[in-house]
């Protein structure tokens, strides 16, 4: 099973800053089959990214996704207020598809 | 609008059954695998189990084999989740969801609670 280890746990940053966020796999996670998702409270989990790179249909262009093998990173170039919520990485490329335990953003 | 809706979860007591089903709309049903992803306050999202379009290929989670069982039925372009013994770390808001073709979860469903408790 690929572990997945998000850090850092909370991110506490300002509106209009940059948040970088980490996401590194206990092994190589082929043909870069990771994907992030944004998760609010009280709703669906929601897709952002997936390929590692590819952003998902009306996702700002505030949200990159990079990164291979075992370490990938979710930018967020600019800080909106309703992007303070949590997010998780899963991949997909090895059965059972497993998530990391997320990542808070918090307003500071 | 693609639509996946969950129902059946519910306040059970440990050792006992609960069966959930995910109703889907909007899309070619039969054309997708179709996942259940649990929620855990506190917790990561898990991947919970998981069936193939055609329903001759399921996938669990090693905490839920043997105790769970997914079907599907693509005439009613419903999925179930049997879940018998359950125990109070099966306690989470479950989500239905499908993927792309890519096990990526590109839709889900709004979820139903599950407490399972004495």
């Amino acid at each position: 099973e690929i572990v997945l280890t998000q850090s850092p746990g909370t991110l506490s940053l300002s509106p209009g800053e940059r948040a970088t966020l980490s996401c590194r796999a206990s092994q190589s996670v082929t043909s870069s089959y990771l994907a992030w998702y944004q998760h609010r409270s009280g709703q669906p989990p929601r897709l952002l990214v997936y390929g590692a790179s590819i952003r998902a249909t009306g996702i700002p262009d505030r949200f990159s996704g990079s990164g291979s093998e075992t370490d990938f990173t979710l930018t967020i170039s600019r800080l909106e207020p309703e992007d303070f919520v949590v997010y998780y990485c899963q991949q997909y490329a090895s059965s059972p598809y497993t998530f990391g335990q997320g990542t808070k953003l918090e307003i500071k | 609008e693609v639509q996946l809706v969950e129902s059946g979860g519910g306040v059970v007591q440990p050792g006992r059954s609960l069966r959930l089903s995910c109703a889907g709309s909007g899309f070619t049903f039969d054309n997708y695998d179709i996942y259940w992803v649990r929620l855990a306050p506190g917790k990561g999202p898990e991947w919970v189990s998981q069936i193939s379009w055609d329903g001759y290929k399921t996938f669990y989670a090693d905490s839920v084999k043997g105790r769970f069982t997914i079907s599907r039925d693509n005439n009613k372009k419903t999925v179930h989740l049997q879940m018998n013994r359950l125990r109070s770390e099966d306690s989470a808001l479950y989500f239905c969801a499908k993927d792309n073709h890519v096990p990526y979860l590109l839709h889900w469903g709004q979820g139903t609670q599950v407490i399972v408790s004495s």
